[in-house]
């Protein structure tokens, strides 16, 4: 079955950066762009971008252009996101979450989120 | 960006009720649309997609529809594990995916 993985919780200091990973297993890694969703506590939830796994390439929202950079390993089946210059706003969830099978971008499978705490 | 506004914010609803939620686009989104349902301390799970297509193994209960600008999420006959918060997403332009505002489905 799909799966996507995400690494632990992370609490950093304001002006930081952070590295947030996504395992994915039980289908082909580069055939599904992957997206990051982050939601901020009782929040709703805000789209960050994508990445095409097999190109490499990437679109980010205008909000955390210059900020966020989506990256993968093709080899071990995971996608990055690193995202800089952190702020108390930017303490949220981070999730990861594959495209859907049909046309267009939505999301059939999500990891189960990484907390990043931005705290001084 | 397109935005998206969903209403109510909030519902209280039984066990059995009909419910349905709407969602607003700022602009013609065709039928890019998809639902999500969250519970506390979860990821999304998808339920809906292009505006009206069950993704596989969710309930029959559930049923999507609109396109252009206007949507609506139905729960057809509300069960205790409904109980949630329901997000819709706009995907016809891809340099600003967007998500509605959140409605909470609460227990009456």
């Amino acid at each position: 079955q799909v799966q996507l993985v995400q690494s632990g919780a992370e609490v950093k200091k304001p002006g930081a950066s952070v590295k947030v990973s996504c395992k994915a297993s039980g289908y082909t890694f580069t055939s599904y762009d992957i997206n990051w969703v982050r939601q901020a506590t009782g929040q709703g939830l805000e789209w960050m971008g994508w990445m095409n796994p097999n190109s490499g390439n990437t679109g980010y929202a205008q909000k955390f252009q210059g900020r966020v950079t989506m990256t993968r390993n093709t080899s071990i089946s995971t996608a990055y996101m690193e995202l800089s210059s952190l702020r108390s706003e930017d303490t949220a969830v981070y999730y990861c979450a594959r495209d859907g099978v049909a046309e267009g971008v939505y999301f059939d499978h999500w990891g189960r989120g990484t907390l990043v705490t931005v705290s001084s | 960006d397109i935005q998206m506004t969903q209403s109510p914010s909030t519902l209280s609803a039984s066990v059995g009720d009909r419910v349905t939620i709407t969602c607003r686009a700022s602009q013609s989104i065709s039928n890019w649309l998809a639902w999500y349902q969250q519970k506390p301390g979860k990821a999304p799970k998808l339920l809906i997609y292009k505006a009206s297509t069950l993704e596989s193994g969710v309930p029959s209960r559930f049923s999507g529809s609109g396109s252009g600008t206007e949507f609506t999420l139905t729960i057809s006959c509300l069960q205790p594990d409904d109980f949630a918060t329901y997000y819709c997403q706009q995907y016809n332009s891809l340099s600003g995916l967007t998500f509605g505002g959140g409605t909470k489905v609460e227990i009456k």
